[in-house]
């Protein structure tokens, strides 16, 4: 079935660094953007970033620009999320999310979810 | 930076219609999605490019778009569809953005 598992999330100090992973089965992963979406504790959805299915562009938020890098590997079926400079208001919920687009390349929205991977960042 | 706007909360009770607002400069130009998020649980997208219905989703669900304001409607609401609600759409640059999300509670 189609899946995506997040990764690689934990406590960590300000200022520090962590990379979160999304490990997607199911379906063609190189056929697909993605994006990375957060929620912080008792808040709303936030978009943080997408990548084109070869990796060639690239968009981030206002909010993780020059801090956080996506990428991903194709031959591994997963997306990467390196997050660098963290701050205490990144601590949220990261899921990453499949970006579905119909035959004429017109967005058809988020098709597809991970559970998420929880990042707190604390001293 | 570009932003969509969503009323808090909306109530009904069973049976009745709901009827969830999203508003945004760029919505005459732009689609927009909604997704319901039920506490605990990941986002499930329940209506694209305006008023399209994923396969799975119930027909209850509908959108629609009048400048710049989309709306959700859901039609006999049953106790299973309270959820948090929100619209996402994308701005000139193709940045995405989401709504600030609408807690549906079902009286």
């Amino acid at each position: 079935q189609v899946q995506l598992v997040e990764s690689g999330g934990g406590l960590v100090k300000p200022g520090g660094s962590l990379r979160l992973s999304c490990a997607a089965s199911g379906f063609t992963f190189s056929d697909y953007y993605m994006s990375w979406i957060r929620q912080a504790p008792g808040k709303g959805l936030e978009w943080v970033s997408y990548i084109s299915s070869s990796g060639s562009t690239i968009y981030y938020a206002d909010s993780v620009k020059g801090r956080f890098t996506i990428s991903r590997d194709n031959a591994k079926n997963s997306l990467y999320l390196q997050m660098n400079s963290l701050r205490a208001e990144d601590t949220a919920v990261y899921y990453c999310a499949r970006d579905s687009y119909d035959s004429s390349g017109y967005y058809d929205g988020m098709d597809v979810w991970g559970q998420g991977t929880t990042v707190t960042v604390s001293s | 930076s570009y932003e969509l706007t969503q009323p808090p909360s909306v109530s009904v009770s069973p049976g009745q219609t709901a009827r969830i607002t999203c508003s945004g400069d760029a919505l005459p130009k732009q689609y927009a999605y909604w997704y319901q998020q039920k506490p605990g649980q990941a986002p499930v997208l329940v209506i694209y490019k305006d008023s399209e219905r994923p396969s799975g989703i119930p027909e209850r669900f509908s959108g629609s778009s009048s400048g710049t304001t989309v709306t959700l409607t859901i039609s006999g609401v049953q106790a299973e569809d309270e959820a948090d609600y929100y619209c996402q759409s994308a701005d000139s640059s193709g940045a995405l953005v989401f709504g600030g999300g609408t807690k549906l509670t079902v009286l």
